[in-house]
């Protein structure tokens, strides 16, 4: 069992749409990273967050910590929201990331 | 703006050849990491550098070796590439002491084929 799980897998929302994103962990962690990777490679960090609840923008991200459990949310979703999404904690043992597998998000007009 | 700068989007390597796979950043981080990603899997820990000089094996290592000479770049070397050496390979950085640092920023990533 992987030690970061995403879901869904894959995602399809029509424009406008309200998106959301899970991540369950099952390692104690010092934080956890949202990441955004777009068709081409490139990965761009969205959050980082150790507790509660952080918003840029339309982009939500919260997380439980007792309950190993962090989301993220997509308000008022758009085409160019279309990417891969990545959660990653960082292992409060051994201080290393630990991705999932990511989640590809398709928006159509 | 911050920069991780990879050197090559994509490349085409034989099998056997020697490949150097080149990352520079210019935000004066200390820690600097190698990660390779293929499909299903998620990304995976080859090498990371938390100072000049010094390196550390991650998750994957074998068949790779890295040269950190200066803080601002880390190369990956592919001693003697293979098929199964085929895939993105992503740099990172992050500031911080120790390993892992806080907030990490990647490169564009360069999408390695071995034929």
């Amino acid at each position: 069992k992987n030690e970061v799980e995403q879901s869904p897998q894959n995602l399809t929302a029509q424009e406008g749409e309200f998106i959301t994103i899970n991540c369950s962990y099952s390692v104690g962690i010092s934080a956890l990273h949202w990441l955004q990777q777009h068709p081409g490679g490139g990965i761009v960090s969205l959050f980082m967050l150790s507790s509660g609840k952080k918003k840029h923008g339309r982009l939500i991200a919260t997380i439980n910590i007792q309950e190993k459990h962090s989301s993220l949310h997509i308000t008022a979703s758009h085409p160019r929201d279309s990417a891969v999404y990545i959660c990653a904690v960082r292992s409060y043992n051994t201080d290393k990331l630990i991705f999932g597998t990511g989640t590809r998000l398709q928006v159509f007009p | 703006d911050v920069k991780v700068t990879q050197s090559s989007r994509y490349l085409v390597k034989r099998t056997g050849e020697k490949v150097f796979l080149e990352c520079v950043q210019d935000m004066d981080h200390e820690n600097m990491f190698w990660y390779r990603q293929d499909p299903g899997l998620g990304l995976r820990l080859i090498y990371f550098s938390y100072d000049v000089k010094m390196k550390e094996k991650g998750d994957i290592p074998e068949g790779y070796s890295v040269s950190r000479e200066k803080k601002e770049r880390f190369s990956l070397i592919l001693e003697s590439a293979s098929t199964n050496q085929t895939s993105m390979y992503l740099c990172a950085s992050s500031s911080g002491t120790g390993m892992g640092g806080t907030e990490a920023f990647f490169g564009q990533g360069t999408r390695l084929t071995v034929v």
